[in-house]
């Protein structure tokens, strides 16, 4: 079983849709998560952390469930930038340093 | 220079030869990673840097690969014998400790093919 697993997809949704990503981890004492936004050929970006009790940054919700080990995200409204290829990222238990474990990806297309 | 700075951005070797990447990190951050993704995967832990102790390497890092960061400043990944294999994105990080709360900002990235 993979450390972290994401949905590839794609996610093809029309432009104001609401579109909700999974990802799932498999070390239960994992530390941090995270969420990256990745653009075609380009560096994998940091969009937001994810915090225990959710966190929201616009357009963007982070959720953490930590009994079933999973993150969420959930985007409204959803833009014609948004298109892009969404990474999971887990900080497992590595001695103190930030080691990131990525997903391969969920990838969205947003359409008008 | 607020950001991670790769050199070159891309590289195109022929297979056998030997490639040297660069990578400069945001200027007070004491940890360096090197990560590498190839299409459709995300990106693949190699090494991590505090300072200028290599403290831990990835068996994805085969005999061939060899890191370095000399003065606990820039960081150099080179390959040697380059294998049709070895083409990717290698991509370096740096961030600040203690930081596990924090992701951490990634360079442009070094796209390697090797032919």
């Amino acid at each position: 079983r993979k450390e972290v697993e994401q949905d590839p997809g794609p996610f093809n949704v029309p432009e104001g849709a609401t579109v909700a990503f999974n990802c799932t981890y498999s070390n239960s004492a994992s530390q941090s998560f995270f969420w990256y936004r990745q653009d075609c050929r380009k560096e994998p970006k940091l969009l937001m952390s994810v915090y225990s009790s959710g966190n929201e940054d616009g357009r963007f919700t982070a959720q953490l469930n930590r009994a079933s080990q999973y993150i969420s995200l959930l985007i409204r409204d959803s833009k014609l930038s948004d298109s892009a290829t969404y990474l999971c990222a887990v900080n497992p238990p590595s001695g103190g340093y930030n080691k990131l474990i990525f997903g391969a990806g969920t990838r969205l297309a947003v359409h008008p | 220079d607020t950001g991670v700075s790769q050199d070159p951005r891309h590289k195109i070797t022929k297979r056998g030869q030997n490639v040297t990447f660069r990578c400069d990190p945001i200027s007070e951050h004491n940890r360096l990673y090197w990560y590498r993704q190839t299409l459709g995967q995300g990106p693949e832990f190699l090494t991590y840097f505090q300072n200028e102790a290599q403290l831990e390497k990835s068996r994805l890092l085969s005999d061939r690969f060899s890191a370095e960061r000399p003065k606990g400043s820039f960081s150099t990944l080179e390959i040697q014998r380059t294998e049709q294999g070895d083409s990717a994105m290698y991509l370096c990080a740096s961030s600040l400790s203690p930081d596990t709360n924090y992701g951490y900002t990634f360079g442009s990235g070094t796209r390697l093919t090797v032919v």
